[in-house]
C-alpha cells in the first residue's frame, strides 16, 4: 500500500510561471513532510520542508501547503526556471516515531521550457 | 563542509556474488540510512542507524540483507548472493537532530548480471 502518492507522473511548464506539484499521503501519523528534487545520477537534495502544526512554509521561490484534513500537500514554485527541471519526490514521516524514516512518493517529472 | 559520500558510485556483479555497497555520513551526523531506488520506482526504505544500533530493519527485503555501522560513522550494506531484483541504486542518508531534514549521498547504482 502506497502511504504517499504522487499522482502526477509528469508535468511541463513555461519558465517564468507557476509549477504546482501534488501529493497525497493516508497514514495520519505522518507530521513532518518534505520535498527533494533530484537530478540524474544524483542524490536527492532537500528543498522545504513543513511540519504538521503549520500550513504554509515558504523559501524564496518554493512555497509548500499542507492540507491536514484532506492528507494532502502541495509544492509551489514561482517563477519556475529552466534549472528546476529535475525529479521531485514528496516524503513524509513521523517526528514522534523512532527513526524519523522517510516514506516517499513515486515523483513527479518537472520540465521548464525556455 | 563535506556532504554524504557512497562508494563505489557503479558496481557491476554477476548473480549470486556477494557485493558490499559502503557509505560515510556527514561529521556528527548520529542518524545514518539506507534506501534504494528500483528503476521507475520512488525511493524505498531498508534500515536506519542510531548511532552503531539498527533500531530498524524493516525495509531490509530479505536475510541476504545485512547492514552494519562502526564507530556511529560509517555503514557498509551487504548484500549476499545477488539476484536480478537486486539491480537498483542504493542511497544513504544522515541526520543530525530529530526534526531535521535527511541529506542524500549519490547513491550507488548495482547492476546484477
Amino acid at each position: 500500500d502506497q502511504q504517499v502518492k504522487q499522482n502526477s507522473p509528469s508535468l511541463s511548464v513555461q519558465e517564468g510561471r507557476i509549477s504546482i506539484l501534488n501529493c497525497d499521503y493516508t497514514n495520519s501519523m505522518f507530521d513532518y513532510f518534505l520535498w527533494y528534487k533530484k537530478y540524474p545520477a544524483e542524490g536527492p537534495t532537500f528543498l522545504i520542508s513543513i511540519s504538521s502544526i503549520k500550513d504554509k512554509n515558504e523559501d524564496g521561490r518554493f512555497t509548500v501547503f499542507l492540507n491536514k484534513s484532506a492528507k494532502h500537500l502541495s509544492l509551489h514554485i514561482v517563477p519556475s526556471q529552466p534549472g528546476d527541471s529535475a525529479v521531485y519526490f514528496c516524503a513524509a514521516s513521523g517526528i514522534k516515531a523512532a527513526g524519523n524514516k522517510l516514506t516517499f512518493g513515486g515523483g513527479t517529472r518537472v520540465l521548464v521550457k525556455p | 563542509g563535506a556532504g554524504v559520500s557512497q562508494s563505489p558510485s557503479n558496481k557491476v556483479t554477476e548473480k549470486g556474488k556477494d557485493v558490499e555497497l559502503r557509505c560515510d555520513p556527514i561529521s556528527g551526523h548520529t542518524a545514518l540510512y539506507w534506501y534504494r531506488q528500483s528503476l521507475g520506482q520512488g525511493l524505498e526504505f531498508l534500515i536506519y542507524f542510531q548511532g552503531n544500533s539498527a533500531p530498524d530493519k524493516s525495509g531490509l527485503p530479505s536475510d541476504r540483507f545485512s547492514a552494519e555501522r562502526t564507530g556511529g560513522s560509517v555503514s557498509t550494506l551487504t548484500i549476499q548472493r545477488t539476484q536480478q531484483e537486486d539491480s537498483a541504486v542504493y542511497l544513504c542518508a544522515s541526520r543530525q537532530k530529530r526534526e531535521s531534514e535527511q541529506y542524500f549521498g549519490p547513491g550507488t547504482r548495482l547492476t546484477v548480471t
